[in-house]
């Protein structure tokens, strides 16, 4: 258990479809990031939130759309996504620091796109 | 560019010792994690090195060397539960974290 809650743990959606994914952190950590991870390939970084303010988008697709209501939560809406967007869906939360703060990571969602 | 090598995957032997390597060519350096994840599990952190050296924590050890750009992480006396994937991440000079694709570790008994 690594504080940090993602929900669904899978999830299965039409192209034109909309859904949301959910991820929460009461570790009281000020940054929160979401990732993805395909197969045999690096973590990819897609947005950072600071005290709830984005403050990295990667050249993500606009069909994902972040959300950060408070510093505990963070949503990923997904809209009219593509086959090639299936993949694990990691969220994480840090606390702040000069460098060499881990990394606390929810056990992800598992999205297949049909 | 910025890469990460380490190996897809190992075997190794329960009760063995295995050694993971990853090497880096980054803009700068500012640490280097190891993290594990159990498949369909969160990472978790395992390590972290800035300096040269060997840091060790119970059964597992992590290396660095700033010089060769690289970096191992040390498992011994290999139990089932160790089957997993290990990530090697290295945090640049603008403290960005530039990750490798993972080794997946195979434990037989």
């Amino acid at each position: 258990e690594t504080g940090v809650t993602q929900t669904p743990r899978h999830l299965v959606m039409g192209m034109t479809n909309k859904k949301s994914l959910k991820c929460e952190q009461h570790l009281g950590h000020n940054a929160m990031y979401w990732y993805k991870q395909s197969a045999k390939k690096p973590l990819e970084l897609m947005f950072v939130y600071n005290f709830k303010e984005q403050t990295e988008n990667n050249s993500v697709p606009s069909r994902f759309s972040p959300e950060c209501p408070n510093s505990s939560h963070l949503f990923l809406h997904l809209h009219t996504l593509q086959p090639e967007d299936s993949a694990l869906y990691l969220c994480a939360s840090s606390p702040p620091g000069q460098g060499s703060e881990k990394l606390f990571f929810g056990s992800g969602t598992q999205l297949s796109v049909l | 560019g910025q890469n990460i090598d380490q190996p897809t995957e190992m075997t190794a032997t329960e009760g063995a010792i295995v050694q993971i390597n990853c090497t880096y060519q980054t803009s700068g350096f500012n640490g280097l994690f190891w993290y594990q994840q159990h498949a369909g599990e969160a990472p978790t952190f395992l390590s972290y090195n800035v300096l040269d050296g060997l840091e060790e924590k119970g059964r597992f050890s992590s290396f660095l060397s700033r010089s060769k750009g690289y970096s191992y992480l040390l498992l011994k006396e290999l139990q089932m539960k160790d089957s997993a994937s290990y990530l090697c991440a290295v945090r640049d000079s603008n403290y960005q974290l530039i990750w490798g694709a993972g080794t997946k570790l195979i434990i037989k008994p």
